[in-house]
Order: C-alpha cells, then sequence, then structure tokens
C-alpha cells in the first residue's frame, strides 16, 4: 500500500517560534505533495500544493512567508510554522500524490499547541 | 473544481448498508468523482474513485448516475468502525494540480 508519515505527530511550542513539519511518502515517488489545516469541527482547508523542485503554490488568504513549504525530494516535504501564534494552533495534514494516478495519500496529521 | 452537496448526517445500523449520497450537478466531462472517509482526529482514508462507470474495491461501491450528476456511496456492511465523515469531492484528473478541496461532508453514525 501507499504510506505517508508526517513527524511530529504532536507539537506544543512557544508563541513566536517555529515549527517544522516532516511530511515522506514512505513506498512511493510524490510529484505532488498538498498541505492541508483542520480547526476543530471544521473540515480540512487546503493551504498550498508543492511540487518536487519547484516553489509551492498557495491557495488564496495563506501567508506563503509564514507557512514555508520545502519539496526538496520526491518523498519529503516540510511545512515550517514561521513566528508561530495562538490562531495557528490546528490539525495540519498533508497528502501525496502518487505519479501514475490521481490518488491522493493522506498522513495521519500534527497537531500544533501554540501556547 | 466543480462543487458537491452531501447530507450533513447519517445513521445507519450496524451489518447493514450504508448508502451515502453526494450531488455534484456542475460536474464536468473530465473530472472524477473521489469517497475519502475521515475517522476522529486521523488523517483522511481513499475509499474509492469513479468516473462514468460503477466501480467496486474491497471497502465499498459507488454507483454514479448516468448524467453524472449525483452518485452514491455504499458500504455493503457497515460496522461501528465506519463510523466517520464521509467526503465526496470532484475533481480534475490533472498531473498538474488534481487539488482535492473538502466541503463539510457527511457524517456517518453506525449504532448497535
Amino acid at each position: 500500500g501507499a504510506v505517508v508519515s508526517q513527524h511530529p505527530s504532536w507539537v506544543i511550542c512557544k508563541s513566536g517560534t517555529s515549527v517544522k513539519i516532516e511530511c515522506r511518502s514512505l513506498d512511493f515517488q510524490a510529484t505532488t505533495m498538498f498541505w492541508y489545516r483542520q480547526f476543530p469541527k471544521q473540515s480540512l482547508m487546503l493551504m498550498a500544493t508543492s511540487n518536487e523542485g519547484s516553489k509551492a503554490t498557495y491557495e488564496q488568504g495563506v501567508e506563503k512567508d509564514k507557512f514555508l513549504i520545502n519539496h526538496a525530494s520526491l518523498t519529503l516535504s516540510t511545512l515550517t510554522v514561521t513566528s508561530a501564534h495562538p490562531e495557528d494552533s490546528s490539525f495540519y495534514i498533508c497528502s501525496a500524490k502518487r505519479g501514475r494516478d490521481n490518488e491522493q495519500f493522506f498522513g495521519p496529521g500534527t497537531r500544533l499547541t501554540v501556547l | 473544481d466543480a462543487k458537491t452537496t452531501q447530507p450533513p448526517s447519517m445513521d445507519c445500523a450496524e451489518g447493514r448498508a450504508a448508502n451515502l449520497p453526494c450531488n455534484h450537478s456542475t460536474i464536468s466531462g473530465n473530472e472524477y468523482v473521489y469517497w475519502y472517509r475521515q475517522i476522529h482526529s486521523q488523517g483522511p482514508q481513499y475509499i474509492i474513485h469513479g468516473l462514468k462507470n460503477n466501480e467496486t474495491n474491497e471497502m465499498a461501491s459507488l454507483i454514479i448516475t448516468e448524467d453524472r450528476k449525483s452518485s452514491t456511496l455504499i458500504l455493503p456492511h457497515a460496522t461501528l468502525r465506519d463510523t466517520a465523515v464521509y467526503y465526496c469531492i470532484v475533481s480534475g484528473y490533472s498531473s498538474n494540480t488534481g487539488k482535492l478541496i473538502f466541503g463539510q461532508g457527511t457524517t456517518l453514525q453506525v449504532k448497535p
């Protein structure tokens, strides 16, 4: 099967610090990865599309300087939340698209709490 | 990408079939219908997808109407572990995008 992992699974940080979340496709190469954010009792909101070797494409209203995305290899994308504030506390989920089809496989999510 | 409409919630008795409807009246010819589900505090899980023919896999069946304006996901024998939020998503099959835009989904509660 196609497995996507995320690290860490949860993180608590102080306001003003930066947090990096990793998303890895474990058994396939992902030309495209996506980052989502989900607040309690709400649906997933797409933040950005990440293509290996190129700059990420951000959805409208998502600050690219605050949410830095790097997709340096076909199996790894990272999301860095810079200068995190309490309102950035959320469940961050990544997905990876396998090259040969359009199925997306989701990671287990990372719960970020900013104090 | 076309928008989808789903009922906010449904109940189903354990062991019975769960039929989850989805309307996508503005779907275009090259757009697929995808179904994912999300169990509480986990990442979404892929269930099934289709273009115009009915599809079946080990998890579920997908029935798409002939005009493609609606579809039904069928879980043939629902169990308590099928309690989740089910998302119906319409997306173009493109190597450059393939974005999945999630709506509010249907919360399926399977009851003993």
